[in-house]
């Protein structure tokens, strides 16, 4: 079986604040994607990062940046310098040869 | 262009009503998917279509009926829904069935059973 742990529910930072949403994944497979998801209140879902399990390297992307480990099986994403329009849930998810598997989500609510 | 779009935006129909969702993509994508997602909780899988064959039925009541009469298009046909069938429905697609690709998905229709 696998399964997908967002164990922040929300997170609330003024603007400016660097934000850390952590990724705690389970699965049996060696071959296997993860992924992150940011939904906006407008309600679509916006597809930021895809890592495969033999890729550990980390990831920038601007402000974004994401920490592959898998001897922890974690896939974390940060926020730096957080900016209003990055209030939004966002959602982890795993690939493994069958369904994909989304977190709960955490919510980030960035206050001016 | 990754564009899925999903006609309407929003539904409100009566649980005796016929009504259907469409979704349509252009970038050659050969798996489409059907979410159901309440608020505040993730999507949760309702149908998969692969090369135009449902592949995957997540134990879907039968007043939801997918259809996929091309590769482009996907629709979603209810029936005699209930108003816990109150969500947004998302639609995405996905280039070709490997867990390599990212789906992109569709704005949604919010859909009111009343």
């Amino acid at each position: 079986a696998q399964k997908v742990t967002q164990a922040q529910t929300e997170i609330s930072v003024v603007e400016k604040e660097d934000v850390t949403l952590d990724c705690v994944y389970e699965t049996r497979d060696t071959t296997y994607y993860l992924f992150w998801y940011k939904q906006p209140p407008s309600g679509e879902l916006v597809f930021l990062i895809r890592r495969n399990s033999f890729d550990e390297q980390n990831e920038i992307s601007g402000r974004y940046s994401w920490n592959f480990q898998k001897s922890t099986s974690s896939f974390n994403f940060t926020i730096t310098a957080s900016q209003v329009v990055d209030s939004a849930v966002y959602f982890c998810a795993l690939d493994s040869w069958g369904k994909f598997q989304f977190g709960a989500g955490t919510q980030v609510v960035v206050t001016p | 262009d990754t564009e899925v779009t999903q006609t309407p935006k929003h539904l409100v129909m009566g649980m005796t009503n016929k009504k259907s969702l469409k979704c349509e993509q252009h970038m050659g994508h050969r798996a489409m998917y059907w979410y159901k997602q309440k608020a505040k909780k993730p999507p949760e899988l309702m149908f998969v279509y692969s090369y135009e064959k449902l592949s995957i039925n997540e134990s879907v009541p039968s007043r939801f009926s997918p259809e996929c009469p091309n590769s482009s298009l996907l629709n979603l046909h209810l029936h005699a829904l209930q108003p816990e069938d109150s969500a947004l429905y998302l639609c995405a697609s996905r280039s070709g069935t490997a867990i390599s690709y990212e789906q992109y998905f569709g704005p949604g229709t919010r859909l009111t059973v009343t």
